[in-house]
């Protein structure tokens, strides 16, 4: 399977942990994208990369997330001192930007208890 | 800002032509998508349309664009049961740095 992958799938976690996520986008795109999905809404824009540059980074980011792409390939969003209101699905996507259409992963979907 | 609104939810017989409707206020949008989502899974690109276009055709699929109104349909001829799922419109504007914007999404529901 070449698409884009996500792990793990689901998170269940105490408020106040630290959880990572991880994608692997598809090898030859360059951009990667993080988006928040809840409940009754399309994906909301996190941040996103060029290779190993993180570009953008939405209001939605507060301090205590943080994401990475260490080289250019696969990417990590991590989450400290999760809050009830973090849980959501995270998507990654990834594209080679030519015609802007991003290729999405299953997803992680996390819970905070 | 940006925005893109869908109706929630729509509701077809089998057989039948489902048109699910999409506005947006980002005159710059460059391209825009349709993207569908079956339950707990991720988002499946259907099609998209550049916005120089006002119809693309890919077999039951037929887009259509009024970028004078902003207003992006997606037409699935013959629904089947199969067909049943989220359906996102979303669009990318400017220079399309931040990715695309959603909408929040119609739930297609089938009717035997």
């Amino acid at each position: 399977d070449t698409g884009v992958s996500q792990d793990p799938r689901h998170k269940i976690t105490k408020r106040g942990q630290n959880v990572t996520f991880r994608c692997d986008p598809i090898s030859e795109h360059n951009r990667l994208y993080w988006y928040r999905q809840t409940l009754g809404q399309g994906p909301e824009f996190l941040t996103y990369f060029q290779n190993e540059a993180q570009l953008e980074k939405s209001r939605l980011l507060s301090d205590r997330f943080s994401a990475e792409r260490p080289k250019g390939s696969f990417s990590t969003l991590e989450i400290q001192r999760t809050e009830q209101g973090d849980s959501a699905m995270y998507l990654c996507a990834s594209t080679s930007g030519l015609t802007g259409e991003l290729f999405f992963g299953e997803g992680s979907r996390l819970t905070v208890l | 800002g940006e925005d893109v609104e869908q109706s929630l939810f729509l509701s077809v017989r089998e057989g039948d032509s489902s048109v699910i409707n999409c506005t947006y206020t980002d005159s710059s949008s460059t391209y825009l998508y349709w993207y569908k989502q079956e339950p707990g899974a991720g988002l499946q690109l259907l099609t998209y349309i550049f916005s120089n276009m006002d119809m693309k055709q890919d077999q039951r699929l037929t887009v259509l664009l009024n970028k004078k109104d902003k207003h992006l349909s997606l037409r699935i001829a013959d629904t089947q049961t199969g067909d049943s799922a989220i359906y996102f419109c979303a669009e990318l504007s400017g220079g399309g740095a931040d990715g695309l914007t959603f909408g929040k999404g119609t739930h297609l529901i089938i009717q035997p």
